[in-house]
């Protein structure tokens, strides 16, 4: 059973680029959440995609935005992509009535110059 | 004001010794949940145990258990007969059921190296 895949694993941008990033959940799993984590820093919610909505955000601006599809999986998309943009990128997935259950991807490092 | 917090930064421990990291939270919500996760340096957060507001009993999975004082607002992570493996970032979070629902609030994380 696989769990949460993200892709790419790595990725160089350059200032003022877009980016997409994407996520699978885990088989089962309906919701997916995305968290920036700065380098040295705890990992900070962005938002949470249910049926294909955007259920909850956290403080990000509207540069960021995210899709969820039919069978889950989902994509992050950042524009205008600022210096300070670069961290980890994790992804999360759980069921929805699920109030324990997340579990995380291996995460996508970008980095902006 | 910080949802999460933890203190220590760093952390060192003998091999096969326990250790205690430390968590404090804030939240006005009566129900919410406790956990801690584990971030080796491949990046991924493994979770690791959980409690919730009205568990009367402090959870505990294998070596790993969490000292919950509801009164002080904290829930403290202790690992004990440290291994080598155990080295790795540590993270407090809290999920609220009612204020923010589905947003999981990170603490800035405890370095945890353990000395063989």
């Amino acid at each position: 059973d696989a769990g949460v895949t993200q892709s790419p694993t790595h990725l160089i941008k350059t200032r003022g680029q877009q980016v997409t990033l994407r996520c699978s959940p885990k088989s089962g799993h309906d919701t997916v959440s995305w968290y920036q984590q700065a380098l040295g820093q705890g990992p900070q919610f962005i938002f949470q995609y249910y049926e294909e909505e955007e259920r909850q955000r956290g403080n990000f601006p509207d540069r960021f935005s995210g899709h969820q599809f039919p069978n889950y999986s989902s994509e992050l998309n950042v524009n205008a992509l600022l210096l300070g943009d670069s961290a980890l990128y994790l992804c999360a997935s759980s069921p929805d009535r699920g109030w324990v259950e997340q579990y995380f991807g291996p995460g996508t490092r970008l980095t902006v110059t | 004001a910080q949802k999460i917090t933890q203190t220590q930064p760093g952390m060192f421990v003998q091999e096969k010794e326990a250790v205690t990291l430390d968590c404090t939270y804030d939240t006005s919500d009566q129900s919410y949940g406790l956990f801690w996760y584990k971030q080796p340096s491949s990046g991924e957060m493994i979770f690791l145990i959980y409690q919730g507001s009205y568990d009367e009993q402090n959870a505990t999975e294998g070596r790993y258990s969490l000292n919950f004082q509801k009164a002080r607002k904290s829930a403290n992570l202790v690992i004990s007969a440290s291994q080598l493996g155990d080295s790795a970032m540590y993270f407090c979070a809290m999920r609220e059921a009612y204020n923010t629902g589905n947003q999981f609030y990170f603490g800035t994380g405890t370095s945890l190296t353990v000395i063989p």
